[in-house]
């Protein structure tokens, strides 16, 4: 079956810290990855997206996120988080009918 | 710049009076989505339109409809809202290219409460 696990529900982190957000993903074909970002009562934002190459892909606002075939995952990682890093998150993959299978997201919280 | 435009931006009903959101995109994609997120939760898709060819959701409610009269506009029917039907609805493009090499953008969203 097709999904995408985000195993965090919620993650808090201090202002200036690390921060990785996890994906795994279940598709029977070459994954097409996704990741967006929403800020409260707002669209979905894309940060960064892998189609093929290069399994480090650069995103906006700083984002980065690796491709691990053989783990099947996509996870998210910022050198130092902001306080306008806080949002909700989510991991997507596309399937062959044009439609994007979601995870259940990750809402991140910044400590100051 | 190119976008996707929702209108309106904050949409108040009565249980069961019709309401209608609407989408326009000046992308010019070929491929139109509609979305219902709740409250911390992921994007369920209702319906997308590739072209004029419709593809309802198995589980999509027959109370919404949509309609796709030309390229840059779609619109989203709510026929008879219900209380369960409060949500943001999101609509989104994409170019439709072959074999899932494609990204959606999204517009800002139309939150719609039921009175």
């Amino acid at each position: 079956a097709q999904s995408v696990t985000q195993p965090d529900i919620h993650i808090t982190v201090s202002e200036g810290a690390s921060l990785e957000l996890r994906c795994n993903y279940s598709y029977g074909a070459t994954p097409y990855l996704f990741w967006y970002v929403q800020s409260p009562g707002q669209g979905l934002q894309l940060l960064l997206k892998y189609f093929s190459g290069d399994t480090l892909v650069q995103g906006i606002k700083g984002f980065e996120a690796e491709f691990k075939r053989s783990q099947s995952s996509f996870n998210l990682r910022k050198p130092s988080v902001h306080w306008s890093d806080a949002a909700e998150y989510f991991c997507a993959f596309m399937d062959s009918n044009y439609q994007l299978i979601w995870g259940a997201g990750t809402k991140l919280i910044i400590k100051p | 710049d190119a976008m996707v435009i929702q209108n309106p931006r904050y949409q108040v009903t009565q249980f069961g009076k019709p309401v209608t959101l609407s989408c326009s995109q000046t992308l010019n994609h070929n491929v139109m989505y509609w979305y219902q997120q709740k409250s911390s939760q992921a994007p369920k898709l209702l319906f997308h339109y590739y072209d004029k060819d419709f593809n309802n959701e198995a589980d999509t409610p027959d109370n919404f409809q949509s309609r796709r009269p030309n390229t840059s506009f779609c619109f989203l029917d709510i026929r008879s809202p219900g209380l369960g039907d409060a949500a943001m609805y999101l609509c989104a493009t994409s170019m439709g290219l072959a074999g899932g090499r494609d990204e959606q953008f999204f517009g800002p969203g139309t939150r719609l409460t039921v009175l």
